[in-house]
Order: structure tokens, then sequence, then C-alpha cells
């Protein structure tokens, strides 16, 4: 059974750096194809797709984020971990992570429930 | 502004059909496959059809999804009440090198 939760903080100052963590059962990030993603969605918006981290530890960015962003994994932990620097209100949202169980078309076939994130001073 | 563009909202009434728009570019639709996920209120989004028409394990084959050029399609036949959601598009853009999002689409059954 493949389950993914988010953990973090639900409050964060302006400026600050929000840490993110995906911990992950029933799949392996060492499994060739398999990759982990973060995607975000601003309260009442769109999902917006952050970055991925692949099997083979190749990792993509936002392109309007990628200066901002750090994804890593711990494959020995099933946890895959993002970064955000220097955060502002705008980013407050619900973060998720989700699966991508074997590479291209990269579609999201398992999505953890997702946690808040509200920047605020 | 979302790379992928859908309309903001389709209605229609109960036991019709309706179908969604993604319109893309060479870079992304044009070239890549295209993903459709289904966020019922207050949930995580689901996978409802992947690789443009294939329908994940539990999905109803009421959903059934197509490509064509920079353009893809959502069809939803039958509807149901319990079909309002949001739905939203994603491909991979081979110029941007990541994923993009469409910018939603809110289905109401009437």
């Amino acid at each position: 059974q493949v389950t993914l939760r988010e953990s973090g903080p639900a409050l964060v100052k302006p400026t600050q750096t929000l840490t993110l963590t995906c911990t992950f059962s029933g799949f392996s990030l060492s499994t060739s194809g398999v990759c982990v993603s973060w995607i975000r969605q601003p309260p009442g918006k769109a999902l917006e797709w952050l970055a991925l981290i692949d099997w083979d530890d190749d990792k993509y960015y936002s392109t309007s984020l990628k200066t901002r962003l750090t994804i890593s994994k711990d494959t020995s932990k099933n946890q895959v971990v993002l970064t955000m620097t220097k955060m502002d209100p705008v980013d407050t949202a619900t973060y998720y992570c989700a699966r991508i169980r074997s590479g291209r078309p990269y579609d999201f076939d398992y999505w953890g429930q997702g946690t808040l994130v509200t920047v605020s001073s | 502004q979302s790379v992928l563009t859908q309309p903001p909202s389709v209605s229609e009434a109960p036991r019709q059909r309706v179908t969604i728009s993604c319109s893309g570019s060479s870079s992304n639709i044009g070239k890549n496959a295209v993903n459709w996920y289904q966020q019922l209120p207050g949930k995580a989004p689901k996978l409802l059809v992947y690789f443009d028409d294939l329908l994940p394990s539990g999905v109803s084959d009421r959903f059934s999804g197509s490509r064509s050029g920079t353009s893809a399609s959502l069809a939803i036949s039958g509807l149901q009440s319990e079909d309002e959601a949001d739905y939203y598009c994603a491909a991979w853009d081979d110029s941007l090198n990541g994923l993009v999002f469409g910018g939603g689409t809110k289905l109401s059954v009437l």
C-alpha cells in the first residue's frame, strides 16, 4: 500500500526558509523510474508544480522558483525533503508531495493529503 | 497565468456529456502525453487519466481523454452530481524542462 505524508511547520515568517518532509511507504525511490514531486496550491487557486527528484537523483525545478528551491532524498529513510528560501506571504499554500511510478509522462498516481503552510509575521 | 489553458468553468445537466479542453504548445502537449486530475472539494487531487487516454484502475469508464496536436480534452459522460470538482491537465514541458499544470476547470452539474 502506497502512502505519502507531508510534514513541516504550519506557520513561517517572511524571509524564513521552509523545510518540508515527505515520508512515504509502499515503494522505493531507488527503483528505476520512480520519482517524487512537490506541488502546491494557494487557497482557492490552481495547482503549481515545484520540483521533482528521480530514482537516479536527477532533480528538476520550476523555472520561476528554481533559485529558491532545493529537493533531496534519503532513500534509507524513505523521505524526500524540499527547502524553499525567502518565504513570502504569496507562498501561503497547501503543499503536496506525490509519487510518479515510472518516469514519463510523469503522472502522479499517489498523493499525500497535503500540509497547509501560512506565511505571516 | 498557467502554461496550459483551460476554461475556468463548465456546467452541464445530469446524465449529459461534457468536455474540458486543455490548450498548450509544441513544447508541452505537442510533444508529451497529458495527464488529468480530479480534485474534489477539500481533497488532494486524484489521477483521472494518464498517457492521454489511459484510465487508472478504479476510475469509471465515463471518463475519457484524448490529445491532438497541441490540445487535449477530457470528456465525462453520464454526468453525476459526484463529478462536481475541479479538473486539471498537466504535461511535461521540454522547453521549461519541468512539468506544467493548467489553470483548472470547475465542473458544475446543474
